[in-house]
């Protein structure tokens, strides 16, 4: 099983539609996850960090499951500038490593 | 909040040549990495670049490949060695303004094509 695992998408959807993003990962020892978002031809941006209690940062809700492993991301009324590719990230707290990426999954939102 | 600069931003290179990328940070910072994103891939760390000492490299990377610098807080340099077509790549420098546990940042990139 791969560390972190997203939806492989692409997301297709109309301006206004809400969106629903998955991710697991593997090592229960985890503490702390974040959603980055990258661009075309861009570095990844932090998004927002995932709090074990759920947290929304505007139209942007992240929610964590720890007993299922298990991160979402929900994007309401969606907007055209929200066509990105977004990332899964999870700091697996072991060795140097500090964070663990997911291949991302690729949001286009139409008009 | 702070800012990273990478330069330089792309570069098109010449099989068997090397190209040293350079990352600067506004404040100082703890941890400083290099990571690489080949297209349409994830990010791969290549390594951790420690302040005065040798950096920690990831499995699959070695040092006489991917020699690394950090004379100080807020600066590194990530050398690309004897380049093939398979280095093409996003290098990506990030640092760690917090913690272990904080969010990592990132520099704008340097996108490599090897020709």
């Amino acid at each position: 099983r791969k560390e972190v695992e997203q939806d492989p998408g692409p997301f297709n959807v109309p301006e206004g539609a809400t969106v629903a993003f998955n991710c697991t990962y593997s090592n229960s020892a985890s503490q702390s996850f974040f959603w980055y978002r990258q661009d075309c031809r861009k570095e990844p941006k932090l998004l927002m960090s995932v709090y074990s209690s759920g947290n929304e940062d505007g139209r942007f809700t992240a929610q964590l499951n720890r007993a299922s492993q298990y991160i979402s991301l929900l994007i309401r009324d969606s907007k055209l500038s929200d066509s990105a590719t977004y990332l899964c990230v999870v700091n697996p707290y072991s060795g140097n490593t500090p964070l663990v990426f997911g291949k991302g999954t690729r949001l286009s939102v139409i008009a | 909040s702070a800012v990273i600069s990478q330069k330089p931003s792309r570069d098109i290179c010449q099989r068997g040549t090397s190209l040293t990328i350079q990352c600067q940070v506004d404040s100082q910072v703890t941890m400083m990495f290099w990571y690489r994103q080949q297209p349409g891939q994830s990010l791969t760390l290549i390594a951790t670049a420690n302040q005065g000492s040798e950096a920690t490299y990831e499995s699959g990377f070695v040092i006489d490949k991917f020699p690394i610098s950090r004379p100080n807080l807020t600066f590194s340099t990530l050398t690309v060695s004897n380049m093939s077509p398979e280095d093409s790549s996003i290098y990506l420098c990030s640092a760690l303004f917090g913690g272990l546990s904080s969010p990592l940042h990132f520099g704008n990139g340097t996108r490599l094509t090897v020709t």
